[in-house]
């Protein structure tokens, strides 16, 4: 299994442009979020699916849209990036019952200039 | 809402010292409480979880974290640690039985670890 993957891992924007993060994951999950890292305030909850067709927010998402067509693919969508936008942003997966363990992607580092 | 507050931001110790990071969550119900790593450049790794049962969990790399209810915490230890344990700490916490998507973790700030040789 590949685990959770995220395309692009670095990338650099101009205010005002949109672009989104990819996230897959090969494991049959059904829950999936994304979460963004700022220093010294952890990882802040943007969005999550608790199934295909299913999303709703998490505690930061102003600026961020999502879908979840699939099982496996769940991008995050900046439709007008800031310069507050400017951190690192990591999806994440698990099962929906039993054990809540989720696993983490590799990261996007976004700068939005 | 659920928060979680770890207290130590930097703490730096040298290789053989005994380490304790102190994490307080606040929910009045039942909870699932994790540790997770991350060492620079890296994404996060689990450490440790805590479900049920023991409140004592040990998990990889020596390391263990103790469940203390009345106290709402759930303090990481290791015995001795080594200086390939520098990496940032996070504490999460996953409120059970809430509706709208009980997997969802609130983390800590982080405790950003420095082992020196």
């Amino acid at each position: 299994n590949a685990g959770v993957t995220q395309t692009p891992k670095f990338q650099v924007l101009k205010t005002g442009q949109s672009m989104t993060l990819q996230c897959a994951q090969d494991m049959n999950h059904e829950y999936m979020s994304w979460y963004r890292q700022d220093p010294g305030m952890g990882l802040r909850l943007i969005h999550y699916s608790v199934g295909a067709g299913i999303t709703d927010q998490g505690e930061v998402p102003n600026g961020y849209n999502v879908s979840r067509s699939t099982t496996e693919d769940f991008p995050l969508r900046l439709l007008s990036a800031a310069p507050s936008q400017t951190s690192v942003y990591f999806c994440a997966s698990s099962y929906s019952r039993g054990s809540y363990e989720q696993y983490f992607g590799p990261g996007t580092r976004l700068t939005v200039t | 809402a659920q928060s979680v507050s770890q207290h130590n931001h930097h703490v730096i110790l040298s290789e053989a010292a005994s380490l304790e990071l102190g994490c307080n969550y606040s929910y009045g119900g039942t909870v699932n409480l994790f540790w997770y790593v991350q060492y620079p450049g890296q994404h996060l790794q689990l450490l440790l979880k805590y479900f049920s049962g023991d409140p004592l969990v040990k998990g990889i790399k020596g390391f263990e974290a103790e469940f203390i209810k009345s106290k709402f915490s759930f303090n990481l230890r290791k015995p001795s640690v080594q200086w390939s344990d520098t990496a940032e700490y996070f504490c999460a916490v996953n409120a059970r039985g809430l509706t709208g998507g009980g997997n969802k973790l609130t983390f800590g700030t982080g405790t950003q670890l420095k082992v020196e040789l």
